[in-house]
């Protein structure tokens, strides 16, 4: 069973901030979270992923609280290809880990002209 | 271009058919992954592959075989054992097991 609890959609205006919640309460202290998206029919776009501190890159940023409960994806200028299912997964990445990445339902963000 | 190439991107399985699903990938990775997707849900691990000659079985590998062979390739079949195939395929990999793990675009298979 997938950790963690997004909301099932969420909408925003093009050029505006995306901004997707992730609550992970359950979370232990090896575990990273990881971002993915998946437009219609395709693989899983792997986004961004953090252990403790928040991290950037070209596609978007990541916040994670300092209990490390619970996290936001911020888009910061969502386009109409933005549009897609965010999965938010925790997956402890250590040795004795888990190989496979636990995919819930996510969020269907609609990004609107 | 570097990356993960799967083929066919539909494929049709007759009644009693087994049917192999092609997983290529030219980044240098040790880890290959084949997971499915059912409509409306999240992606199910079928087996993982560590190493060159090794691979493992992930939740719901009854039905299903892979090999090993090179590096670059970690071919599916879906025998005819598995009763309930139609679902979309998606092939995985990763440096190693432990790094974050990128995609192909998926096959998706039919039964006739």
């Amino acid at each position: 069973d997938a950790k963690t609890t997004q909301p099932p959609s969420m909408d925003c205006a093009e050029g505006r901030a995306a901004n997707l919640p992730c609550n992970h309460s359950t979370i232990s202290g090896n575990e990273y979270v990881y971002w993915y998206r998946q437009i219609h029919s395709q693989g899983p776009q792997y986004i961004i992923h953090g252990l403790k501190n928040n991290e950037t890159n070209e596609m978007a940023s990541l916040i994670i609280t300092e209990d490390r409960k619970s996290s936001t994806l911020i888009l910061p200028h969502a386009t109409l290809r933005d549009t897609a299912v965010y999965y938010c997964i925790v997956r402890d990445s250590t040795q004795g880990g888990s190989e496979k990445l636990v995919f819930g339902k996510g969020t269907k963000l609609t990004v609107n002209p | 271009d570097g990356g993960i190439t799967q083929s066919p991107k539909y494929l049709f399985r007759k009644e009693g058919q087994n049917v192999t699903l092609s997983c290529e990938q030219n980044l240098n990775h040790d880890a290959m992954y084949w997971y499915r997707q059912d409509p409306g849900q999240g992606l199910r691990l079928i087996y993982y592959s560590q190493i060159v000659n090794d691979f493992q079985k992930g939740d719901i590998a009854e039905g299903y075989s892979v090999s090993r062979e090179k590096k670059e390739s970690f071919p599916l079949t879906v025998t005819s054992a598995q009763k309930n195939p139609t679902a979309f395929y998606l092939c995985a990999s990763s440096i190693t097991a432990r790094e974050t793990q990128y995609f192909g675009p998926g096959t998706r298979l039919l039964v006739l």
